[in-house]
Formats: structure tokens, sequence, C-alpha cells
């Protein structure tokens, strides 16, 4: 089992630019969740879906902000225009939608945006 | 969700048990706790979770007092790897529908000394 997938790990662009983030869930996880951790807000929920479908997408700060879950084992989430404020580090997280099973995180993306 | 109240900071010396505590004086009564810690730069990862009855596996042991309002997160032998932030969650079970997002608060800073 090679644990949630996360590209790329290290993502640095300028202001204004379009920056996409990727995550590959564990097979067999029906429900997928975007994170957000920075010092001052901690780890936030940004969104998740449910059998590629979107429940909550809530934690959403703006509409610059958007995912998409084309497939069982694929999702983006895409920053346009990015902005300095959206640095941060951003994780992926998949679980089974039953049942008392844990989330899996993968290893995040950190987004340097100067 | 019901809200947890975990000390910010706590030492432990290495080979000796760990013991954070949580309050959650207001879980109701089908939510479960739910114990994550993050290493540092890592993602968080699942350490374990219960109703009522103590349960232990293979990383730590967790005891929840009879009335469900406290529980306590038992690391038997803590090594300077454990050394993380161990967050206490409480939710209810996954169940097939939609209400099973986890929340973070800002946790426990657990450091093993040497």
């Amino acid at each position: 089992d090679a644990g949630v997938i996360q590209s790329p790990r290290h993502e640095v662009t300028e202001m204004g630019q379009e920056v996409t983030l990727r995550c590959k869930p564990i097979s067999g996880h029906n429900s997928l969740f975007w994170y957000r951790q920075t010092m001052m807000r901690g780890l936030e929920l940004l969104i998740y879906f449910n059998n590629n479908v979107p429940i909550d997408d809530s934690g959403m700060p703006e509409d610059r902000f958007s995912a998409k879950m084309p497939n069982a084992s694929f999702s983006t989430l895409k920053i346009q225009p990015s902005e300095p404020r959206d640095s941060a580090v951003y994780f992926c997280a998949s679980t089974r939608s039953w049942g008392g099973y844990g989330y899996t995180f993968g290893s995040g993306t950190r987004l340097t945006v100067v | 969700d019901a809200k947890t109240t975990q000390p910010p900071s706590m030492d432990c010396a290495e080979g000796r048990a760990a013991n954070l505590p949580c309050n959650h004086s207001t879980i109701s009564g089908n939510e479960y706790v739910y114990w994550y810690r993050q290493i540092h730069s890592q993602g968080p990862q699942y350490i374990i979770h219960g109703l009522k009855n103590n349960e232990t596996n293979e990383m730590a042991s967790l005891i929840i007092t009879e009335d469900r309002k406290s529980s306590t997160l038992i690391l038997p032998h803590a090594t300077l790897r454990d050394t993380a932030v161990y967050y206490c969650i409480v939710r209810v079970e996954n169940s097939g529908g939609s209400n099973y997002k986890l929340t973070f608060g800002k946790g426990t800073l657990l450091t093993v000394n040497p």
C-alpha cells in the first residue's frame, strides 16, 4: 500500500499564477479530504468528497479555490489566481465512509506564493 | 462535534509512559474519541479511537472515563520519535453518510526528552 500520494511536494510560484495540487487516495477509500495548515490557523478542512461527489466545501476560503474529483483515484485542488496568503502546507487524506476507520494523510504539498 | 480541551504542551522522559489527557465534557452518546498525532513536517497519523471501552493497539492505549467526559492516551514507553503534536477529536463514527469530517484543534505538543 503506497498510502495517499500527493504531488508536488513543494511548489513555489509567483503571485497571480495558477497552482494545481494533486492527490491520489488509497485504493478502496471512497472519501477524500483536502486540508490546509498554517501556523496561525492550524489544520483547516477545505472540502471533502464522498464517492467522488463534493459533500461540504464550506471551508474553501474563496472563489479562487476549486477542487475536483473526476474519479475514485484522483483529485485536484486548484488556486487561481494565487496570492501570498495562500502559502501553507496542503494535505490530502482519504478513508472509507463507513465503520471506525481513521483517516490516512498524505505527506502534503508545501506551497509558497511570492 | 463536541469540543475538546487539551494542555498545550507536555514533557516526558524517554522510556517512560506518556499520559496525554483530553476533556470532552459535552460529548454525545454516539460520538467516538479519536486520537491523531503529527510529527514535524509530516501529515497527521491516526493512532486509536474508542467509544466507551478502553482500547489498545500496537501504538497506544486509550482510557475513557465511565462518564465519557474525559480520556487519556497512553504511550507506554515513549521514544524520541514520539515527539509530536497529539490531537484529541470527538465525532460520530463513519456511517456512510456525510457527517464524519474531522475538525482538528490545537492539540498537545509532547516533547520526549532523552
